[in-house]
């Protein structure tokens, strides 16, 4: 059974840079058929895709947020990361990771998720 | 790209079917067969109910049905139970190769 964990600080402050992990489980990164991806969701409000990466590498990303937003991938620990620059209170949100084939345009598989809380 | 918009609210007595629209534009779910929804329980990550406008996944109930009409997709739930009680979320693939989402439905088993 396929499972994706995230991991990641809890609280930042303003200007800093949001670290995040996603650990994959039951499955390979490196098995060429799917994409990884990030979505996030404010408190109280609807989803946000972020973006998505092959495990070659081939990212793209949510042109909203293109400009602050990298991410990478490392098979040798089956993990995809995200690194997302000059947070700002607005970027409070919970992070959810997830899996999408790479044939199809829906996310089948979804980590818990978890809460990045930007505050002074 | 702005998000789809989606009824923020929807009530349904248990038995009784509801309907939750989802609009976007000619550049999104108009373009594309690729829309999905996602049920989502309080604190809890989104469930994949629908994809590719009415497909349903293996182990999903068959009173979920999708339907897509121009600009519009739906999500029909039939038979209201008190577990469908939860915030649905739309999402469509667009012309520019990103995703966008809905606003979110919140629907109540009265």
């Amino acid at each position: 059974q396929l499972q994706l964990q995230e991991s990641g600080p809890g609280l930042m402050k303003p200007s800093e840079t949001l670290s995040l992990t996603c650990t994959v489980s039951g499955g390979s990164i490196s098995s060429g058929r799917y994409y990884w991806g990030w979505i996030r969701q404010p408190p109280g409000k609807g989803l946000e895709w972020i973006g998505s990466i092959l495990y070659s590498g081939n990212a793209y990303y949510n042109p909203s947020l293109e400009s602050r937003v990298t991410i990478s991938v490392d098979t040798s620990k089956n993990q995809f990361s995200l690194k997302q620059s000059s947070v700002t209170a607005a970027d409070t949100a919970v992070y959810y990771c997830a899996r999408r084939a790479l044939m199809g345009r829906h996310f089948e598989y979804w980590g818990q998720g978890t809460l990045v809380t930007v505050s002074s | 790209q702005s998000a789809l918009t989606q009824p923020a609210s929807v009530s349904g007595s248990p038995g009784q079917s509801i309907t939750i629209s989802c609009t976007g534009t000619s550049s999104d779910i108009g373009d594309y067969n690729y829309v999905s929804w996602y049920q989502q329980h309080p604190g809890k990550a989104p469930k994949l109910m629908i994809y590719d406008v009415s497909n349903r996944p293996s182990g999903v109930s068959n009173r979920f049905s999708g339907s897509k009409s121009g600009n519009t997709a739906s999500l029909a739930i039939s038979g209201l139970q008190a577990e469908d009680e939860a915030e649905y979320h739309c999402c469509s693939y667009t012309t520019i190769s990103t995703y966008v989402f809905g606003t979110g439905t919140k629907v109540t088993v009265l």
